[in-house]
């Protein structure tokens, strides 16, 4: 069974701080990395990682992946208000399908304070 | 404008009493799926389907139907709700599944059975 571990489950910090979140992951047929923002509604797309030590990044998020220790971490910078959020992480298992299979860790709950 | 549309957004019932949540996409996406999302456990599946007709259990179906009649709609049917079953539900769609292209997210259904 795929498994997918984000730490810290919560995380409360100050405006202009700097975050890392984790996730660990088992699956079977690894294919690829996503992580998700949600707040309040709809996940939306932040990342898709699917090779090892290419960084990802969007402004003031980075990502990146490691496909030996089977872990990715979310880097916020400079941290704002508007990224409180959940931080959802999830993999695709490739499996026996053609459609895959997208299995979320429980999310990390980031609080930025003023 | 391609979206997921769910309805209702917010539902209260009784234990017992049968009720359908509908899910919509305009985008001609072949995969659709529901999720539930509860506290410390992120998202999980509860069923998919691949095309019209062809539906499957996803890793949480118990008490759960779903039908694939058209392409575009992808009702969830609770045909005797219980209070855990009251979660966050979420319908997604991709065209041709999560492996090969991303995932859209409608804006959820709060349920709550008492």
């Amino acid at each position: 069974e795929d498994k997918v571990v984000q730490s810290p489950l919560s995380l409360v910090v100050h405006e202009g701080d700097t975050v890392t979140l984790n996730c660990s992951y088992e699956v079977t047929n690894f294919r690829s990395l996503l992580w998700y923002k949600q707040e309040k509604k709809a996940p939306t797309f932040l990342f898709m990682l699917t090779s090892s030590g290419i960084e990802k990044k969007s402004g003031r998020l980075s990502s990146i992946l490691d496909k030996k220790e089977l872990f990715s971490i979310l880097n916020i910078t400079a941290t704002q208000t508007g990224d409180s959020a959940v931080y959802l992480c999830a993999v695709i298992d490739a499996g026996g399908t053609s459609y895959g299979k997208l299995t979320f860790g429980q999310g990390t709950i980031l609080t930025v304070h003023p | 404008e391609a979206q997921v549309t769910q309805n209702p957004r917010y539902l209260i019932t009784v234990t017992g009493k049968k009720l359908t949540v509908t899910c919509s996409q305009n985008m001609n996406h072949e995969y659709m799926s529901w999720y539930r999302q509860d506290p410390g456990l992120g998202l999980r599946q509860i069923y998919y389907s691949m095309n019209v007709e062809v539906t499957d259990k996803g890793d949480v179906p118990e008490g759960y139907k779903v039908s694939r009649k058209e392409k575009r709609n992808f009702p969830l049917i609770l045909e005797s709700p219980s209070p855990n079953q009251t979660s966050l539900y979420f319908c997604a769609s991709s065209l041709f599944g999560p492996l090969n292209s991303p995932l859209h997210f409608g804006n959820g259904t709060r349920l709550t059975v008492t």
